[in-house]
């Protein structure tokens, strides 16, 4: 079955980095494009880009852009959020979610089980 | 704030039917399709609408989308306890050229 499986839990002090992965299964890891997606302790979900997963390209939100990074590792079906310069703010869980798009429209499905990012000293 | 708006809360008893409402915009909902996702509690979201209206396959028809303007609505008939989740809207702006999301509605089964 079609499935996305994140990397686990980190804790990481403020201005360290972190790389989240997001390891696809089930289909063809460059017929869809993949987003991230934020959630901060108790708040909303926030769309932060995608990535096409044929040519690489990323795609940012506004107040994603800098400091977060999207890659891709198609030999291992894997895609990756990096953020550097850690802040307080950025604690949350982070989701990865395939782009499914048909007919000129596109919905996420499935979603990873999320990767919950801590950042404190 | 959220470019889509959802109330923050609704609330109904085992059985009664239940509607929750995503108010956009002309560049989001006006022109583009609306998704529903509902995320239970400690959980991943999940697909529950897509296109506005399309249930996928394994979603109850008890769940039910619309949209109509830059309004769109989710409707669930027949509450469970298990239906008690949060539910976000979400759809594509074509001024901000990014996916939006409304804030979430917690549902709760009384």
């Amino acid at each position: 079955q079609v499935q996305l499986v994140q990397s686990g839990s980190e804790l990481k002090k403020p201005g360290a980095s972190v790389k989240v992965s997001c390891k696809a299964s089930g289909y063809t890891f460059t017929s869809y494009a993949m987003n991230w997606v934020r959630q901060a302790p108790g708040q909303g979900l926030e769309w932060m880009g995608w990535i096409n997963t044929n040519t690489g390209n990323p795609t940012y939100a506004q107040g994603f852009t800098g400091r977060f990074v999207f890659s891709l590792d198609t030999s291992v079906s894997t895609a990756y959020l990096q953020i550097s310069s850690l802040k307080a703010e950025d604690t949350a869980v982070y989701y990865c979610a395939r782009v499914v798009i048909a007919a000129a429209v596109s919905w996420f499905d499935p979603w990873g089980q999320g990767t919950l990012v801590t950042v404190s000293s | 704030q959220s470019v889509l708006t959802q109330p923050p809360s609704a609330s109904g008893t085992p059985g009664q039917r239940v509607t929750i409402s995503c108010s956009g915009s002309s560049s989001n909902i006006g022109s583009n399709t609306v998704n529903w996702y509902q995320q239970l509690p400690g959980t991943a979201p999940k697909l529950l609408i897509y296109s506005n209206n399309q249930r996928p396959s394994g979603v109850p028809d008890r769940f039910s989308g619309s949209k109509s303007g830059t309004s769109a609505s989710l409707a669930i008939s027949g509450l469970q306890s298990e239906d008690e989740a949060d539910y976000y809207c979400a759809a594509w702006d074509d001024s901000l050229n990014e996916g939006v999301f409304g804030g979430g509605t917690k549902l709760t089964v009384l």
